[in-house]
């Protein structure tokens, strides 16, 4: 029940694309969803949150879709750059992310000019 | 300071060995987080503080791992008689922890531990 299910494991866009990252969560206790960016050799680093009362979160060129019904949140790149390829994570937790999260495993996205 | 540190940055053992490793929240954040990421996989918890007190370590592994933060501040992660198991990035976090409103994490950019 702790799982947290991402997809793809890889993704390639061309510049300018949308990329969509999913995931799927089974705990009903979560109601913190972040997503993470990651550079190699680097932490994780925040790019976006969002909790269960709302169904979509848009900040800069990152939204965040949350279907509490599905147990599903997606990510969607606008306008993608070749900076933004990265692997991204996304993860899920509860008491509002003020205790342990649970992280997907990851997709490597590689943004082609 | 300005973000979360780790040291070493990169530490080889060899099996048997015993390592610390040391991680500086940002100041003033009450929570702190270790997760260990294996290669190519997302960051797996492994124990959290909340100011000194230790709220939950569930994730840690065996009883060779053991984590401590006498004065709420920086932390040490230590790893007695090291493993091949336990090469990974151990990668520390902290929070503001206010409440309902969550700030999400900190991440420092851990340490690489490679176990020979």
């Amino acid at each position: 029940q702790q799982q947290v299910k991402q997809s793809p494991q890889s993704l390639i866009v061309q510049k300018g694309g949308i990329p969509i990252i999913n995931c799927a969560y089974e705990n009903t206790a979560f109601d913190y969803f972040p997503w993470y960016q990651q550079f190699p050799g680097k932490g994780p680093a925040l790019l976006i949150a969002i909790r269960p009362d709302v169904s979509e979160k848009k900040e800069g060129r990152f939204t965040i879709s949350f279907n509490k019904s599905a147990k599903q949140f997606s990510l969607h790149i606008m306008d993608s750059q070749p900076g933004d390829s990265a692997t991204y994570f996304c993860a899920a937790g509860p008491n509002f992310g003020n205790e342990k999260l649970t992280f997907g495993t990851g997709t490597r996205l590689t943004i082609i000019p | 300071g300005a973000g979360v540190s780790q040291s070493p940055r990169y530490k080889v053992a060899k099996r048997g060995q015993d390592v610390a490793l040391r991680c500086d929240p940002i100041s003033g954040h009450v929570s702190l987080f270790w997760y260990q990421q294996a290669l190519g996989q997302g960051p797996e918890f492994l124990t959290y503080f909340q100011n000194e007190a230790q709220l939950d370590k569930s994730g840690l592994p065996s009883d060779r791992f053991f984590a401590e933060r006498p004065e709420g501040s920086v932390s040490t992660l230590k790893i007695q008689r090291t493993q091949q198991e336990d090469s990974a990035v151990y990668l520390c976090a902290s929070s503001p922890r206010t409440g309902r409103k969550g700030y999400g994490y900190t991440f420092g950019s851990g340490t690489r531990l490679t176990v020979v």
